[in-house]
Protein backbone atom coordinates (compact mmCIF):
# COMPACT_ATOMS: atom_id res chain seq x y z
CA UNK A 1 0.00 0.00 0.00
CA UNK A 2 0.80 3.73 -0.01
CA UNK A 3 3.14 4.87 2.20
CA UNK A 4 3.85 9.09 2.89
CA UNK A 5 6.71 10.54 4.44
CA UNK A 6 6.34 13.76 5.28
CA UNK A 7 9.76 16.49 6.34
CA UNK A 8 10.39 18.77 8.89
CA UNK A 9 8.04 17.21 11.68
CA UNK A 10 8.51 20.81 12.66
CA UNK A 11 9.39 24.53 11.16
CA UNK A 12 10.02 27.44 12.91
CA UNK A 13 9.78 30.86 10.87
CA UNK A 14 9.83 34.51 10.92
CA UNK A 15 6.94 36.26 9.15
CA UNK A 16 7.32 37.21 6.14
CA UNK A 17 9.69 34.77 5.47
CA UNK A 18 8.90 31.61 3.23
CA UNK A 19 8.34 27.83 4.39
CA UNK A 20 8.56 24.64 2.19
CA UNK A 21 7.17 21.25 3.63
CA UNK A 22 8.36 18.22 1.57
CA UNK A 23 6.56 14.79 0.99
CA UNK A 24 7.32 11.53 -0.54
CA UNK A 25 5.29 8.67 -1.46
CA UNK A 26 5.53 5.04 -2.36
CA UNK A 27 3.03 4.56 -4.61
CA UNK A 28 3.22 4.95 -8.43
CA UNK A 29 -0.24 4.37 -9.05
CA UNK A 30 -1.25 7.76 -7.08
CA UNK A 31 -1.67 10.91 -8.89
CA UNK A 32 -3.67 13.12 -6.57
CA UNK A 33 -1.87 15.19 -4.37
CA UNK A 34 -3.62 17.41 -1.32
CA UNK A 35 -2.33 19.36 1.21
CA UNK A 36 -4.25 19.74 4.41
CA UNK A 37 -4.12 22.40 7.01
CA UNK A 38 -5.62 21.20 10.63
CA UNK A 39 -5.97 23.67 13.28
CA UNK A 40 -6.17 22.42 16.93
CA UNK A 41 -9.55 20.66 17.55
CA UNK A 42 -10.71 21.14 14.23
CA UNK A 43 -10.76 18.71 10.57
CA UNK A 44 -8.49 19.39 8.34
CA UNK A 45 -9.12 21.53 5.90
CA UNK A 46 -7.94 21.44 2.08
CA UNK A 47 -5.81 24.59 1.31
CA UNK A 48 -3.99 23.09 -2.13
CA UNK A 49 -3.59 20.09 -4.30
CA UNK A 50 -2.38 18.94 -7.04
CA UNK A 51 -3.05 15.99 -10.01
CA UNK A 52 -0.13 13.91 -11.93
CA UNK A 53 -0.81 15.98 -14.82
CA UNK A 54 0.75 19.01 -13.79
CA UNK A 55 4.10 19.85 -12.09
CA UNK A 56 3.16 23.00 -10.15
CA UNK A 57 0.66 24.84 -8.88
CA UNK A 58 -0.16 28.16 -7.36
CA UNK A 59 -2.91 29.72 -5.46
CA UNK A 60 -1.76 33.21 -3.85
CA UNK A 61 0.78 32.56 -1.21
CA UNK A 62 0.53 28.72 -1.51
CA UNK A 63 2.40 26.60 -3.83
CA UNK A 64 2.66 22.85 -4.80
CA UNK A 65 5.18 21.18 -7.06
CA UNK A 66 5.28 17.86 -7.94
CA UNK A 67 7.90 15.55 -9.28
CA UNK A 68 6.55 12.41 -10.68
CA UNK A 69 9.80 10.85 -11.51
CA UNK A 70 11.59 11.08 -7.87
CA UNK A 71 7.57 10.51 -5.97
CA UNK A 72 7.99 13.75 -3.87
CA UNK A 73 5.96 16.89 -3.81
CA UNK A 74 6.58 20.06 -1.86
CA UNK A 75 3.89 23.14 -0.46
CA UNK A 76 5.69 26.12 -0.40
CA UNK A 77 4.09 29.01 1.64
CA UNK A 78 5.45 32.72 0.87
CA UNK A 79 5.65 35.87 3.18
CA UNK A 80 4.20 33.68 6.34
CA UNK A 81 2.22 35.28 8.51
CA UNK A 82 1.04 33.97 12.38
CA UNK A 83 -1.90 32.65 11.00
CA UNK A 84 -0.39 30.19 8.63
CA UNK A 85 0.70 28.70 12.08
CA UNK A 86 -0.80 25.09 12.36
CA UNK A 87 -0.26 21.33 11.30
CA UNK A 88 0.23 20.86 7.66
CA UNK A 89 -0.81 17.49 6.12
CA UNK A 90 0.65 15.91 3.01
CA UNK A 91 -1.64 13.08 1.50
CA UNK A 92 -1.68 10.74 -1.62
CA UNK A 93 -4.04 9.08 -3.14
CA UNK A 94 -4.55 6.63 -6.42
CA UNK A 95 -7.40 6.94 -8.79
CA UNK A 96 -9.44 4.21 -7.69
CA UNK A 97 -12.45 4.09 -6.95
CA UNK A 98 -13.38 3.11 -3.09
CA UNK A 99 -9.31 4.81 -2.47
CA UNK A 100 -8.67 6.40 0.59
CA UNK A 101 -6.26 9.41 1.08
CA UNK A 102 -3.07 8.14 3.23
CA UNK A 103 -1.61 10.93 5.47
CA UNK A 104 2.27 11.82 6.16
CA UNK A 105 2.56 12.97 9.78
CA UNK A 106 2.66 15.75 9.91
CA UNK A 107 4.85 19.47 9.87
CA UNK A 108 4.18 22.24 12.88
CA UNK A 109 4.76 25.29 11.64
CA UNK A 110 4.86 28.28 13.77
CA UNK A 111 5.20 31.63 12.29
CA UNK A 112 6.83 33.97 14.80
CA UNK A 113 6.06 37.99 14.53
CA UNK B 1 -17.18 23.83 -1.19
CA UNK B 2 -19.24 20.27 0.09
CA UNK B 3 -20.15 20.12 3.49
CA UNK B 4 -19.44 17.32 5.64
CA UNK B 5 -21.28 17.08 9.08
CA UNK B 6 -20.13 15.60 11.94
CA UNK B 7 -21.68 14.50 15.48
CA UNK B 8 -21.23 14.93 18.05
CA UNK B 9 -17.93 16.82 18.45
CA UNK B 10 -17.29 15.96 21.58
CA UNK B 11 -18.25 12.94 23.65
CA UNK B 12 -17.17 11.40 26.66
CA UNK B 13 -18.43 8.28 27.84
CA UNK B 14 -18.28 5.79 30.76
CA UNK B 15 -15.80 2.66 30.24
CA UNK B 16 -17.75 -0.40 28.88
CA UNK B 17 -20.09 1.80 27.49
CA UNK B 18 -20.89 2.49 23.22
CA UNK B 19 -20.64 5.27 21.85
CA UNK B 20 -22.09 6.31 17.86
CA UNK B 21 -20.66 9.04 15.99
CA UNK B 22 -22.40 10.15 12.90
CA UNK B 23 -20.68 11.55 9.45
CA UNK B 24 -23.12 13.39 6.75
CA UNK B 25 -22.63 15.11 3.93
CA UNK B 26 -24.87 17.79 3.35
CA UNK B 27 -25.09 18.80 -0.15
CA UNK B 28 -23.60 15.73 -2.24
CA UNK B 29 -24.42 12.06 -2.22
CA UNK B 30 -21.23 9.58 -1.38
CA UNK B 31 -21.19 5.92 -2.17
CA UNK B 32 -17.94 5.99 -0.23
CA UNK B 33 -17.05 7.36 3.28
CA UNK B 34 -13.59 7.18 5.44
CA UNK B 35 -13.09 6.67 8.52
CA UNK B 36 -9.63 8.32 10.78
CA UNK B 37 -8.48 8.22 14.05
CA UNK B 38 -5.76 10.68 15.17
CA UNK B 39 -4.23 10.41 18.43
CA UNK B 40 -2.43 13.51 19.65
CA UNK B 41 -0.02 15.12 18.22
CA UNK B 42 -0.21 12.36 15.39
CA UNK B 43 -1.25 12.11 11.90
CA UNK B 44 -4.78 10.49 10.77
CA UNK B 45 -4.84 7.06 10.36
CA UNK B 46 -6.77 5.34 8.28
CA UNK B 47 -9.59 3.38 10.35
CA UNK B 48 -12.05 1.80 7.70
CA UNK B 49 -13.65 2.46 4.40
CA UNK B 50 -17.55 2.82 4.55
CA UNK B 51 -19.34 1.76 1.46
CA UNK B 52 -22.95 2.72 1.14
CA UNK B 53 -25.04 -0.82 1.25
CA UNK B 54 -22.39 -2.94 1.69
CA UNK B 55 -19.83 -4.16 4.83
CA UNK B 56 -17.09 -1.80 5.76
CA UNK B 57 -13.55 -2.27 4.94
CA UNK B 58 -11.67 -2.17 7.86
CA UNK B 59 -7.39 -1.36 8.18
CA UNK B 60 -5.17 -4.31 9.41
CA UNK B 61 -5.33 -3.88 13.22
CA UNK B 62 -8.75 -2.39 13.55
CA UNK B 63 -11.52 -4.42 14.86
CA UNK B 64 -14.25 -4.92 13.35
CA UNK B 65 -16.34 -6.18 16.20
CA UNK B 66 -15.59 -3.19 18.52
CA UNK B 67 -15.73 -0.25 15.58
CA UNK B 68 -18.75 -0.48 13.91
CA UNK B 69 -19.40 0.70 10.90
CA UNK B 70 -23.23 1.46 9.22
CA UNK B 71 -23.28 3.46 5.75
CA UNK B 72 -26.90 3.12 5.28
CA UNK B 73 -27.82 5.74 2.68
CA UNK B 74 -25.94 7.93 0.68
CA UNK B 75 -25.52 10.76 2.58
CA UNK B 76 -24.85 9.01 6.29
CA UNK B 77 -22.20 6.73 7.59
CA UNK B 78 -22.21 6.40 11.37
CA UNK B 79 -19.45 4.49 13.39
CA UNK B 80 -19.84 2.98 17.10
CA UNK B 81 -17.18 2.07 19.55
CA UNK B 82 -18.72 -0.39 21.39
CA UNK B 83 -17.74 -1.27 25.36
CA UNK B 84 -15.42 1.37 25.09
CA UNK B 85 -12.28 1.55 27.06
CA UNK B 86 -9.80 4.80 27.89
CA UNK B 87 -7.57 3.63 25.28
CA UNK B 88 -10.30 4.51 22.63
CA UNK B 89 -10.28 7.87 23.45
CA UNK B 90 -9.05 9.56 20.44
CA UNK B 91 -10.05 11.88 17.63
CA UNK B 92 -12.25 10.35 15.01
CA UNK B 93 -12.48 12.29 11.61
CA UNK B 94 -14.93 11.11 8.99
CA UNK B 95 -14.17 12.10 5.29
CA UNK B 96 -16.13 11.45 2.28
CA UNK B 97 -16.01 11.75 -1.65
CA UNK B 98 -18.64 12.83 -4.17
CA UNK B 99 -20.51 10.38 -5.65
CA UNK B 100 -19.16 9.85 -9.24
CA UNK B 101 -15.80 11.21 -8.52
CA UNK B 102 -13.13 9.32 -7.81
CA UNK B 103 -9.90 11.31 -7.98
CA UNK B 104 -10.99 14.30 -6.45
CA UNK B 105 -10.95 16.34 -3.54
CA UNK B 106 -12.40 14.47 0.13
CA UNK B 107 -14.09 16.80 2.01
CA UNK B 108 -13.41 16.13 6.04
CA UNK B 109 -15.50 16.06 8.94
CA UNK B 110 -14.78 18.24 11.91
CA UNK B 111 -13.79 15.58 14.11
CA UNK B 112 -15.36 13.89 17.38
CA UNK B 113 -13.26 14.26 20.44
CA UNK B 114 -14.09 11.26 22.28
CA UNK B 115 -12.90 10.80 25.85
CA UNK B 116 -13.73 7.46 27.69
CA UNK B 117 -13.35 7.50 31.03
Amino acid sequence: GENVEQHPSTLSVQEGDSAVIKCTYSDSASNYFPWYKQELGKGPQLIIDIRSNVGEKKDQRIAVTLNKTAKHFSLHITETQPEDSAVYFCAAMANQAGTALIFGKGTTLSVSS
Amino acid sequence: GAVVSQHPSRVICKSGTSVKIECRSLDFQATTMFWYRQFPKQSLMLMATSNEGSKATYEQGVEKDKFLINHASLTLSTLTVTSAHPEDSSFYICSARALGQVNTEAFFGQGTRLTVV
